[in-house]
């Protein structure tokens, strides 16, 4: 069975461009969320989408958006990059969203984006 | 908030060695435990994970257990391999809030 798959692989892009990172869940999920991995660190959370509808934000600007679709993949959106944008934007599913239990998110290879 | 302290690193280990990597935890209530390892150039996979308190979790001859009198969830291995090499995260996830990872351990093992 395939895993979560992101594209692209690999991003640059100049400070105030947009970018569209795209996720496709495992199948059968319904729960996409989103992470920012800047290095040394550890993810953060973004957004938690499930049946298309955001279930969680986190504290990241409104210049960061998503959604999701009838097939249950997802778009991460962000307008005017900042140079602090850099990172790896690490895409999980599950089947449930976050309140159920046992929960368990299963992480896709990540989109790493350059900002320069 | 809920939030993970983990053991910074970077460790180094010679192979056969004996692993462990620490983590505590701090959360209103009873969390489900998560470790997660990254390769190079790779997402995040779920190595292990305990639901309640006094559960083991255990893959691949890594094993932690959930400790709620020290809030902890240890990471061990009896014998490292240099495949073992790698950034390990432990994480906590609780009721709806969102799973909340610690700042990772670098993981070298030497030949």
């Amino acid at each position: 069975d395939a895993g979560v798959t992101q594209s692209p692989t690999h991003l640059i892009k100049t400070r105030g461009q947009h970018v569209t990172l795209r996720c496709s869940p495992i199948s059968g999920h319904k729960s996409v969320s989103w992470y920012q991995q800047v290095l040394g660190q550890g993810p953060q959370f973004i957004f938690q989408y499930y049946e298309k509808e955001e279930r969680g934000r986190g504290n990241f600007p409104d210049r960061f958006s998503a959604r999701q679709f009838p097939n249950y993949s997802s778009e991460l959106n962000v307008n005017a990059l900042l140079l602090g944008d850099s990172a790896l934007y690490l895409c999980a599913s599950s089947l449930t969203p976050f309140g159920t239990t046992p929960y368990e998110q299963y992480f896709g290879p990540g989109t790493r984006l350059t900002v320069t | 908030g809920n939030s993970v302290t983990q053991m910074e690193g970077p460790v180094t280990l010679s192979e056969e060695a004996f692993l462990t990597i620490n983590c505590t935890y701090t959360a209103t209530g009873y969390p489900s435990l998560f470790w997660y390892v990254q390769y190079p150039g790779e997402g995040l996979q779920l190595l292990l994970k305990a639901t309640k308190a006094d559960d083991k979790g255990s893959n691949k001859g890594f094993e932690a257990t959930y400790r709620k009198e020290t809030t902890s969830f240890h990471l061990e291995k009896g014998s490292v391999q240099v495949s073992d090499s790698a950034v390990y995260f432990c994480a906590l996830f609780f009721g709806n809030e969102k799973l909340t990872f610690g700042t990772g351990t670098r993981l070298t093992i030497i030949p």
